[in-house]
Order: C-alpha cells, then sequence, then structure tokens
C-alpha cells in the first residue's frame, strides 16, 4: 500500500483481557519495527523482523508480548493477560532492508487499559 | 548501551528565526543519524539522514550537522513557520538498522 497502516486505530479492553494489533507495512519493505510510546514520552522499541524472522526480542517488556511476522508482510502483536500499565501508542515502522531512507510508521494503536 | 539524549524543554522562538535543537549521543558511535517529526496524534515522519562521514546535510529550510568529536548531532530550521512546530526526534541506528530515539523536544513558533 502507501503507507504503513495499523488497526485497531483505538482500542479499549479490559484488564486481562488478550488483544492484538495489526500492522500492514509497505509493500516491499523487507523490515518491520514495532514501538511503544506512553503519554509524553520517547518511542520504546518493541521488536523488529527481518522478513519473518525476529533476531531481537530483547525489547518485548514481559512474555506476555508476542510478535509474528508472515509472509515477509503483515505483522500482529499480542498483549495477553493486559495490564494498566500496557497503556500507550504502539507504534509500526517499515523499512528498506538499509534503512537509508528512514522509516516509515503508521498512526498507531492507541490502546487504553481498564 | 546506547543512549541519545535530547533537551525535554520546549524551545519557543518567534517566527522568522533559526531553531536549533540538539542531540547528544554517548557511547556506541552510530554509522549515522536520524531526524524525524512527529505531530500530536501520529506516528513520527524522516527528515533527514546523516551519515558519520559527513559533517552537514541539508533540505530545503532544513539543516542537519554531524560532529562525532563532540558526538552530538544539531538541526536547524531556518526562517521557521507557526506550521513547523511539532516534536522533533533525534535516532540513532544500533543492530539490524534498528533506531534508538531521544526523547524529542517540542518546537512552538510564534507567529
Amino acid at each position: 500500500g502507501a503507507g504503513v497502516s495499523q488497526s485497531p486505530s483505538n482500542k479499549v479492553t479490559e484488564k486481562g483481557k488478550d488483544v492484538e494489533l495489526r500492522c500492514d507495512p509497505i509493500s516491499g519493505h523487507t523490515a518491520l519495527y514495532w514501538y511503544r510510546q506512553s503519554l509524553g514520552q520517547g518511542l520504546e522499541f518493541l521488536i523488529y523482523f527481518q522478513g519473518n524472522s525476529a533476531p531481537d526480542k530483547s525489547g518485548l517488556p514481559s512474555d506476555r508480548f508476542s510478535a509474528e511476522r508472515t509472509g515477509g508482510s503483515v505483522s500482529t502483536l499480542t498483549i495477553q493477560r493486559t495490564q494498566q500499565e500496557d497503556s500507550a501508542v504502539y507504534l509500526c515502522a517499515s523499512s528498506t532492508q538499509t534503512a537509508n531512507y528512514g522509516y516509515t510508521f503508521g498512526s498507531g494503536t492507541r490502546l487504553t487499559v481498564v | 548501551s546506547q543512549k541519545i539524549e535530547q533537551n525535554s524543554e520546549a524551545l519557543n522562538i518567534q517566527e522568522g528565526k533559526t531553531a536549533t535543537l540538539t542531540c547528544n549521543y554517548t557511547n556506541y558511535s552510530p554509522a549515522y543519524l536520524q531526524w524525524y517529526r512527529q505531530d500530536p496524534g501520529r506516528g513520527p515522519v524522516f527528515l533527514l539522514l546523516i551519515r558519520e562521514n559527513e559533517k552537514e546535510k541539508r533540505k530545503e529550510r532544513l539543516k542537519v550537522t554531524f560532529d562525532t568529536t563532540l558526538k552530538q548531532s544539531l538541526f536547524h530550521i531556518t526562517a521557521s513557520q507557526p506550521a513547523d512546530s511539532a516534536t522533533y526526534l533525534c535516532a540513532q541506528e544500533g543492530a539490524g538498522n534498528m533506531l534508538t530515539f531521544g526523547g524529542g523536544t517540542r518546537l512552538m513558533v510564534k507567529p
């Protein structure tokens, strides 16, 4: 597509429920990244994919967080048993393999855990 | 570990003046730095990339410098306009092209 698409744009969930966030990157971008941004804070790295592989999972905050990417395209970030501290904007970005032209970000999913 | 710092205080300037934002990095020396603009409720938008062997890079009213001795990058907006008001993020590359972002500096340009 023309840009990085994320869905849903907003999600309100009850504490303890599981949520799934979706990212559709720019066609042909081999690299895909997930970041989290809490209110008024900077971007916190979560995980990145080169193709379907995730070489670095060190940024995932806990084992409640997981992510996968299939077909070198769409990625889903799953948060199990959500907690209030998971409330944030989850941003997805994609880039070419070398990222020489920067990342292209989606508009994010605003997750609110009540 | 990588650490990248930006002035967390908002920068307020008058329209027409030059805005200068600072980005400092520690430890690991990146091969390049990137600058992004973020508006409220939106994802960051890529502006410029500068490599370690480039002292300066320009794009329209934007200018970025990279001083590997000071471990610092400066981001300038000349002839600033109210539409330039946003948060500006600096980022350095790490393993696998993964970027580490600074906390951002909010710029307010007053008419």
